[in-house]
């Protein structure tokens, strides 16, 4: 089993339409989470931090459950520049400042 | 301030040869990350270091090597090139504090083997 997974997709949505990923990993000791962006032939960028609480930035929202070890992204109004792969990123405390990648999943968003 | 930086951005190689790709991280990280990118796939993780150590690898033949140089920066040699290793190589560098921070990539050098 992979340490982070991840739905690859591809998600294909219209305009406007709200969609939501989930990420699941698997070392109960993680404890810090990220959600990273990346457009096609480009490096990964943050697009968010994941904190206990859920946290909201714009049209992004992102939470955590912890006993379920998941967590999820959800976009509101998806716009054409949305498209992207999407990657969960988990750090292993336990084990320094260790980051891991899920595979990412793939959003096409259509006109 | 500057970011992570890579070099060189391509790098065209022969099988066979040997290829080495540099990054520097951003003032003040002390851990880089390298990854391999092939074209439509996923990130494949390849090394950590931190404080001048290797702190992992990834599952890729001992021919994928890698240090890290006192002012944090780092370099990767990959060894008697196969036509697979053709891919985007990724480095980022991050903080490194028991409360977790995030990375952040460099541009990635494209090698291209042939």
């Amino acid at each position: 089993r992979k340490e982070v997974e991840q739905d690859p997709g591809p998600f294909n949505v219209p305009e406007g339409a709200t969609v939501a990923f989930n990420c699941t990993y698997s070392n109960s000791a993680s404890q810090s989470f990220f959600w990273y962006r990346q457009d096609c032939r480009k490096e990964p960028k943050l697009l968010m931090s994941v904190y206990s609480s859920g946290n909201e930035d714009g049209r992004f929202t992102a939470q955590l459950n912890r006993a379920s070890q998941y967590i999820s992204l959800l976009i509101r109004d998806s716009k054409l520049s949305d498209s992207a792969t999407y990657l969960c990123v988990v750090n292993r405390n336990n084990a320094g400042n260790m980051l891991t990648f899920g595979g990412g999943t793939r959003l096409m968003v259509k006109p | 301030e500057a970011g992570v930086t890579q070099s060189p951005t391509h790098l065209i190689k022969t099988r066979g040869q040997q290829a080495t790709l540099r990054c520097s991280p951003i003032s003040g990280h002390t851990s880089v990350y390298w990854y391999q990118q092939a074209l439509g796939l996923g990130l494949q993780f390849l090394l950590w270091y931190d404080e001048g150590e290797e702190r992992n690898r990834g599952n890729f033949p001992p021919r994928f090597s890698g240090r890290q140089f006192p002012n944090y920066s780092s370099e990767l040699n990959v060894n008697a090139l196969e036509l697979e290793d053709s891919a985007l190589y990724l480095c980022a560098s991050s903080l490194t504090q028991t409360g977790g921070t995030e990375a952040f990539f460099g541009q990635g050098t494209r090698l291209t083997v042939v």
